[in-house]
């Protein structure tokens, strides 16, 4: 089993739909949530940091976890085109543990 | 947050020659990273580079084939040696933020190879 499960899809929608990214994860130490947003031909960039358990939002971005449930989501709303890209879930424990990324997940908005 | 910038962007080469990527963060940082991206897949770390002590590399990723420096605070590079085809990929410098970004990774914009 991997520590961090992610759907790659790809994942289609029409523009001005909610998105709903999820991933799961098997190590309970992970305590720090990160998703990121990679553009074809980009390198990643950093959309949503969280610290253990709840919600943050940003814009039409909120993300959740729930560690009870060892699950994160990323939401985006009011989807648009310009969200067409890989998302990937990557997550981390305290105490010099390294980052483990999901496989991500291509989303496509379609106008 | 760090800005990271690569060089080259992109580069063609001929199997068995070798090439060095160069990566520059414009704050210092303690920890930085170098990973590759094969097409269509996730990110797999190569080794993780502190200034003033040797590379530490993960399982299946060797010293020989993949030599790292890291001079000072800012600046990293990694040499592709040896090159073959199975080498075509992204590598991707990434950092580990400071202050109030701790514990936040962040990425250069990569470097695209292809290995002929």
């Amino acid at each position: 089993q991997k520590e961090v499960e992610q759907d790659p899809g790809p994942l289609s929608v029409p523009e001005g739909a909610i998105v709903s990214l999820n991933c799961t994860y098997s190590n309970s130490a992970f305590q720090y949530f990160m998703w990121y947003r990679q553009y074809s031909r980009k390198g990643p960039e950093l959309l949503m940091y969280t610290y253990s358990s709840g919600n943050k939002e940003d814009g039409r971005f909120t993300a959740q976890v729930d560690k009870s449930s060892k699950y994160i989501s990323l939401f985006i709303r009011d989807s648009q085109p310009s969200d067409s890209a890989t998302y990937l879930c990557a997550m981390k424990g305290t105490g010099g543990f390294k980052t483990i990324f999901g496989a991500g997940t291509r989303l496509f908005v379609k106008a | 947050s760090a800005v990271i910038s690569q060089k080259p962007s992109r580069d063609i080469c001929q199997r068995g020659t070798s090439l060095t990527i160069q990566c520059q963060v414009d704050s210092q940082v303690t920890m930085m990273f170098w990973y590759r991206q094969q097409p269509g897949q996730s990110l797999t770390l190569i080794a993780t580079a502190n200034q003033g002590s040797e590379a530490t590399y993960e399982s299946g990723f060797v010293i020989d084939k993949f030599p790292i420096s890291r001079p000072n605070l800012t600046f990293s590079t990694l040499t592709v040696s040896n090159m073959s085809p199975e080498d075509s990929s992204i590598y991707l410098c990434s950092v580990e933020g400071t202050g109030e970004h701790y514990n936040e990774q962040f990425f250069g914009p990569g470097t695209r190879l292809t290995v002929l």
